[in-house]
């Protein structure tokens, strides 16, 4: 079983929908969530970035974390075609490894389309 | 505002031939990666390297070697290409914070055909 789990879609919703994309994961430890989207031949670019349990909103996204289930969800509200694009959810435990360096554990992503 | 540069774009190899692929960042990371993104399987750490002078092992390191050449420049060379190789590069940076974990910033990709 992976540590994250992902719907790889596709999902396809139409213009002003809203969207709802989700995440389950196995390590209790996480507890820092993120959330990229990736247009198509483009690198991921970060778009919500949350602290343990609850919600953060960012203008048509809203990040919601609940830790006892180890569900992330990411909902995008009034949906556009721009939003058209694969979606990953990434997580970390906050420790640095005896290298320096911290982990970030991957979700496969889910591809999304908004029909105009 | 560049962030992070990878060259080049684009790559077709035979089998057995040798290249190094190129990343740079200009926002003053200590830490950079590099990744490899497949279908199905999602991004996978291949090195890391958490400041300079420094390098480690990922989680799919067999048949690629890495350096770091400065604090901007971190390179994924691979030595003999093989078919299983084929597959899409980022590289990647981030600040380093003990305690708390900082979004990493990727690159547009390489992407890379092993004939």
């Amino acid at each position: 079983q992976k540590e994250v789990e992902q719907d790889p879609g596709p999902l396809s919703v139409p213009e002003g929908a809203i969207v709802s994309l989700n995440c389950t994961y196995s390590n209790s430890a996480f507890q820092y969530f993120m959330w990229y989207r990736q247009y198509s031949r483009k690198g991921p670019e970060l778009l919500m970035y949350t602290y343990s349990s609850g919600n953060k909103e960012d203008g048509r996204f809203t990040a919601q974390v609940d830790k006892s289930s180890k569900y992330i969800s990411l909902f995008i509200r009034d949906s556009q075609p721009s939003d058209s694009a694969t979606y990953l959810c990434a997580m970390s435990d906050g420790t640095i490894s005896n290298f320096g360096n911290e982990k970030l554990t991957f979700g496969t992503g889910t591809r999304l389309t908004i029909i105009p | 505002n560049a962030g992070v540069t990878q060259t080049p774009k684009f790559q077709v190899l035979k089998t057995g031939q040798s290249m190094t692929l190129q990343c740079a960042q200009d926002m003053n990371h200590n830490s950079m990666y590099w990744y490899r993104q497949d279908p199905g399987m999602g991004l996978r750490l291949i090195y890391y390297s958490a400041s300079e002078g420094t390098t480690d092992k990922g989680e799919v390191p067999n048949g690629y070697n890495v350096s770091r050449l400065n604090k901007r420049e971190f390179s994924l060379r691979l030595e003999s290409a093989a078919p299983s190789q084929t597959s899409v590069y980022f590289c990647a940076s981030s600040d380093l914070n003990p305690g708390a974990a900082w979004p990493q910033h990727f690159g547009d990709g390489t992407r890379l055909s092993i004939l």
